[in-house]
């Protein structure tokens, strides 16, 4: 079975600052992992993926994420923040073709970002 | 040009009232999916087709019945809605057969059940 767990369902940064919300996953099989980006009343935005190529993954507007088999992690990070980061993140795993059928999410991490 | 596309955008509808949403890709891909977005902003996967194949029925009522009339279009009706059916619905799309396939996600059709 696969799933994902993003600790902090809030997190508060202020502009500028980095930014850093945390994904866990749990997967039987090397697992495809990715991050999305949901703002206020719109679908969900692909923001980067991991696809068993390289460990530290950039994707758009800045951030970057890091798959870190040892600790089962795949955690988002930004190095400065700004106010149009604002938004619901969803990290979300699946296995890897052609059974990649499935797609589990976490519950999501509200970012707000401070002036 | 809109990859995933999905109408209404807005439904506001009485109880025991009917109610389809529609979905459309035009991305080529042979996977489509209905997911369920609550109040928390929790997404629950509630179907997936395959070619117009029925692979993922999770757990949901026999009310929502998911219509594929061809690869490019997955369509939601619900019957008899509920107070609890309210919330977001979104299509999403992918190609399984590739080395990426990520999600790709229409806009959202927000439910109001009065």
């Amino acid at each position: 079975a696969q799933s994902v767990t993003q600790l902090g369902s809030h997190v508060s940064v202020s502009e500028g600052a980095l930014v850093l919300l945390r994904c866990n996953y749990s997967s039987s099989v090397p697992p495809y992992l990715f991050w999305y980006v949901q703002y206020p009343n719109q679908g969900l935005q692909l923001l980067l993926k991991y696809t068993s190529a390289a460990t530290l993954v950039k994707g758009i507007n800045g951030f970057e994420a890091e798959f870190k088999k040892s600790e089962t992690s795949f955690h988002l990070t930004k190095p400065s923040a700004h106010m149009s980061d604002a938004a619901e993140y969803f990290c979300a795993v699946t296995k890897p073709p052609p059974t990649g059928n499935q797609f589990y999410f976490g519950t999501g991490t509200s970012l707000t970002v401070i002036p | 040009d809109t990859a995933v596309s999905q109408t209404p955008k807005y439904l506001v509808t009485q109880m025991g009232n009917d109610k389809s949403i529609k979905c459309e890709q035009n991305l080529g891909h042979d996977t489509m999916y209905w997911y369920k977005q609550d109040s928390k902003k929790f997404l629950k996967i509630m179907f997936s087709y395959n070619n117009k194949e029925l692979i993922i029925n999770e757990t949901v009522p026999n009310r929502f019945s998911p219509k594929s009339p061809d690869k490019a279009h997955l369509n939601l009706h619900i019957n008899s809605l509920e107070l609890g059916d309210s919330a977001v619905y979104f299509c999403a799309s992918s190609q399984t057969s590739i080395h990426t396939g990520e999600l790709f996600f229409g806009e959202g059709s927000r439910l109001t059940v009065l």
